[in-house]
């Protein structure tokens, strides 16, 4: 099974600044076949990227993903105070369907 | 719109088994594959597996073979996912979620349901 490794655990930032989120995976994920996802205490998740690079319906242009491979990038370019949430990363390139273990964007 | 609605909240004994239910509308809810996820209380997530509701095939993740049971009802458009033998480790929220693409394309999970708490105590 592919496993994915995010880092850092914790970030913590003030709102204006610049997030930038890791996910390294433990083989190659191919077709870019990662997602990206935003989940806020008592909430389901929801989809922010897909492919690696393609925001969701509705998702504003400060999320953006990059990368290819074992090493993807979600980057928040402009936090606002509504994105201080934890986000998991996900494979679906092959089963089981792993996802990372999470990354809690937290105001500093 | 296109929601996934699922049942409420549950509350079982150790041994027991559970069965969630996940009812979708706004959309061809046999075109779609339905997945299952969850999450323990302050963990990640959890993949569990999928169903294409079309054929009714399935794909469990390996730790849960032989203890879920993913089934769908086309005439209802309503999937279920059932865990036997639960133990307090099960404990967790529990997602049906539908990724946006078609059948067997890949893609990640766009709509998901709201969640549905199992708690397993004696």
């Amino acid at each position: 099974e592919i496993v994915l490794t995010q880092s850092p655990g914790t970030l913590s930032l003030s709102p204006g600044e610049r997030a930038t989120l890791s996910c390294r995976a433990s083989q190659s994920v191919s077709s870019r076949y990662l997602a990206w996802y935003q989940q806020k205490p008592g909430q389901a998740p929801s989809l922010l990227i897909y492919g690696a690079i393609s925001r969701a319906t509705g998702i504003p242009d400060r999320f953006s993903g990059s990368g290819s491979g074992t090493d993807f990038t979600l980057t928040i370019s402009r936090l606002e105070p509504e994105d201080f949430a934890v986000y998991y990363c996900q494979q679906y390139d092959s089963s089981p369907r792993t996802f990372g273990q999470g990354t809690k964007l937290e105001i500093k | 719109q296109v929601q996934l609605v699922q049942s409420g909240a549950e509350v079982k004994k150790p041994g027991a088994s559970v069965k969630v239910s996940c009812k979708a509308s706004g959309y061809t809810f046999s075109a779609y594959y339905i997945h299952w996820v969850r999450q323990a209380p302050g963990q990640g997530l959890e993949w569990m597996g999928w169903i294409n509701p079309n054929s009714g095939d399935t794909n469990y993740e390996q730790k849960f073979q032989g203890r879920v049971t993913v089934t769908g009802d086309t005439s209802i458009t309503t999937a279920y996912m059932e865990l036997s033998r639960l133990g307090s480790d099960d404990t967790a929220v529990y997602y049906c979620a539908r990724p946006g693409s078609i059948s067997s394309l890949p893609d990640g999970f766009h709509i998901w349901g709201q969640g549905t708490m199992v708690t397993v105590s004696s």
